[in-house]
């Protein structure tokens, strides 16, 4: 199984200020043939279900704030939050769907500072 | 507009057997793949199960192998998850994913509310 990653485990920023998550893969999510990464970014508020933000490592989901960022390939891989507003406070997962099972991160908490 | 939602959830003994029902709509619910994640209280997502477009392949997570049966009636545009020789180690809120393809290899573009499944004498 290919066993995903995640740091910090929690992060706290000022209303405004950039927000950096890690996640980091066991085995390459690359597709060769394709060139595409096998990776996506969920938010997920309390009690609420999770929301995609990000696939495909980079692509922004429709309706996503462009403040919200993917990047990186193979195996590392950094979710950007540019400016952080309020409503960004959740834990934010990162999922690799590459091979099943199709294991997520365990998470990073995001809260203001 | 895409909704699912998840029934079946409750409190089972360990041992016991539960169904869940996923119930689709606002799309052609047979061209997606489809998926089942848990949540544990106060702990991270665990993705469970999937089963392609058309009702093709299903892939299982080692933890479920051998104990859930996933499935999809495409008539009816509703996904189910049988649950059987449940351990206290199952409770979760269960919820259902819809993919965005055919193919189970992809994201999951929207989501149920959940369903709670509590495994307790």
């Amino acid at each position: 199984d290919i066993v995903m990653t995640q740091s910090p485990d929690s992060l706290a920023v000022s209303l405004g200020e950039r927000a950096t998550i890690n996640c980091k893969s066991s085995r390459s999510v690359l597709y060769s043939s394709n060139n595409r990464n096998y990776l996506a970014w969920y938010q997920q508020k309390p009690r609420q279900p999770p929301k995609l933000l990000i696939y495909w490592a980079s692509t922004r989901e429709s309706g996503v704030p462009d403040r919200f960022s993917g990047s990186g390939s193979g195996t590392d891989f950094t979710l950007t939050i540019s400016s952080l507003q309020a409503e960004d406070v959740a834990v934010y997962y990162c999922q690799q769907y590459y091979s099943t099972p199709f294991t997520f991160g365990p998470g990073t908490k995001v809260d203001i500072k | 507009e895409v909704q699912l939602l998840e029934s079946g959830g409750g409190l089972v003994q360990p041992g016991g057997s539960l169904r869940l029902s996923c119930a689709a709509s606002g799309f052609t619910f047979s061209n997606y793949a489809v998926s089942w994640v848990r949540q544990a209280p106060g702990m991270g997502l665990e993705w469970v199960s999937a089963i392609c477009g058309s009702g093709g392949s299903t892939y299982y997570a080692d933890s479920v192998k051998g104990r859930f049966t996933i499935s999809r009636d495409n008539s009816k545009n509703t996904l189910y998850l049988q649950m059987n020789s449940l351990r206290a180690e199952d409770t979760a809120i269960y919820y259902c994913a819809k993919v965005v393809g055919a193919s189970c290899y992809g994201s999951a573009d929207y989501w149920g509310q959940g369903t709670l499944v509590t495994v307790s004498s």
